[in-house]
């Protein structure tokens, strides 16, 4: 059975502070791994990642995914309250019915 | 708005009710699934549909939950005779037929409270 793991479960930070969290995977046909952001609404996009050791990044977002080791992480440098919520890592694995399986994501708390 | 869109936002019903959520997949999008989400898990595959056909519903509890994507309307998860355990938010996504790296699209999910 696929299965994606996520540390922390939760995270209280403060304004300002970068923060690093943590995804890691075995499913039995990888293609992708995904983050969304989930504030109190819907799951959004933030990255893809295919390839090993190719960051990608958007503003103080970045992400970068190790094959060897089976994980990804997210970083967020100079955090704001606007950055709270739960992050979403989901692998793709094509297979099964939606062939995504998600972690149970990390809830972070910036507080100013 | 052309994202997906879920409604009602909130629903709260009675033990013993129904319970039907309705999403409008992104234009152009032909396939839809549903998720739940419980508090403090993550997101659980329930089901997924392509117009008019149930391809997958491996996720879903056999009794008294189904789901359809008619080929006009939205999509609609329906849950008869609820029970307390069915609070949940109900999440749906739309993707594109080519959905080859597997993102998807989120609705702002339905949220169930069962009395």
């Amino acid at each position: 059975e696929d299965k994606v793991v996520q540390s922390p479960l939760s995270l209280v930070v403060h304004e300002g502070d970068t923060v690093t969290l943590n995804c890691s995977y075995e499913v039995t046909n990888f293609r992708s791994l995904l983050w969304y952001k989930q504030e109190k609404k819907a799951p959004t996009f933030l990255f893809m990642l295919t390839s090993s050791g190719i960051e990608k990044k958007s503003g103080r977002l970045s992400s970068i995914l190790d094959k060897k080791e089976l994980s990804s992480i997210l970083n967020i440098t100079a955090t704001q309250t606007g950055d709270s919520a739960i992050y979403l890592c989901a692998v793709y694995s094509g297979g099964g019915a939606d062939g995504l399986t998600f972690g149970k994501g990390t809830h972070l708390i910036i507080q100013p | 708005n052309a994202g997906v869109m879920q409604n009602p936002r909130h629903l709260v019903r009675r033990r013993g009710q129904e319970a039907r959520l309705r999403c409008s997949p992104v234009k152009g999008h032909s396939h839809v699934y549903w998720y739940r989400q419980l508090p403090e898990e993550g997101l659980k595959f329930m089901v997924y549909l392509q117009k008019e056909n149930i391809i997958d519903e491996s996720g879903m509890p056999k009794e008294r939950f189904s789901a359809e994507f008619p080929k006009e309307g939205p999509s609609i998860l329906r849950i008869q005779q609820v029970v307390r355990g069915d609070s949940a938010a109900y999440f749906c996504a739309s993707s594109p037929l080519d959905r080859e790296a597997g993102e998807l699209f989120f609705g702002e999910g339905s949220r169930l409270t069962v009395l």
